[in-house]
């Protein structure tokens, strides 16, 4: 049974950094693509980022609005990946979600696994 | 503001039909699949609908998924009281080089 439990937020204040863990079980981790979705309270969702499996170079992407304050990282031996976010503002607060990508077919997306997230807010 | 835009809301009676709309532009749904997340109060998303109109296992049929231009819906037939929960649609943008979320759409059963 896929599980994608994720760890680490909590209240910072603004400037801070944090960083979140997701930690993923029940397939094969290694070569799997890893992304994170976030969504700020009462809002939609929005994409974050995602870093790719070792067979494909383990590549990340970006959204363009957090790039440069986000850090995607893994450790495959640990199956677990990583979401470092610094210099936190007010409106990064929301629920973060680490998502199996689904690349079936050759077509990538996010999937049908998600964890429950974990909740930043961004206060001072 | 989202790339992909959705009406904030939508509503129906048990057993009716209503259909979502997703609005978007040649850089994301004109020219990339669509997939449609359900999520119900308190819950993570869920896969519902991907690649504009196929169903992930366990999904009923009473969901549906199409694709014209830079639009997309998604239907709901014979709306059920469990259906009530946010939607959201969402799309690989090109030119963005990331997926792109609708504000999603938050349906209500009457």
């Amino acid at each position: 049974e896929v599980q994608l439990v994720e760890s680490g937020g909590g209240l910072v204040k603004p400037g801070g950094s944090l960083r979140l863990s997701c930690a993923a079980s029940g397939f094969t981790f290694i070569n799997a693509w890893m992304s994170w979705v976030r969504q700020a309270p009462g809002k939609g969702l929005e994409w974050v980022g995602r870093i790719k499996g070792k067979i494909d170079g383990g590549t990340i992407d970006y959204a363009a609005p957090v790039k440069g304050r986000l850090t995607i990282s893994r450790d495959d031996s640990i199956n677990t990946v990583f979401l470092q976010i610094s210099s936190l503002r007010t409106e990064d607060t929301g629920l973060y979600y680490c998502v199996l990508v689904d690349c079936t077919g050759g077509v990538c997306y996010p999937g049908n696994f998600w964890g429950q997230g974990t909740l930043i807010t961004v206060s001072s | 503001q989202s790339v992909l835009t959705q009406p904030p809301s939508a509503s129906g009676t048990p057993g009716q039909r209503v259909t979502i709309s997703c609005s978007g532009s040649t850089s994301n749904i004109g020219d990339m699949y669509v997939n449609w997340y359900q999520q119900l109060p308190g819950m993570a998303p869920k896969l519902l609908i991907y690649r504009n109109n196929q169903r992930p296992s366990g999904i009923p049929d009473r969901f549906s998924g199409s694709k014209s231009g830079t639009s997309a819906s998604l239907a709901i037939s014979g709306l059920r009281s469990e259906d009530e929960a946010d939607y959201h649609c969402a799309s690989w943008d090109a030119s963005l080089s990331g997926w792109v979320f609708g504000g999603g759409t938050k349906l209500t059963v009457l």
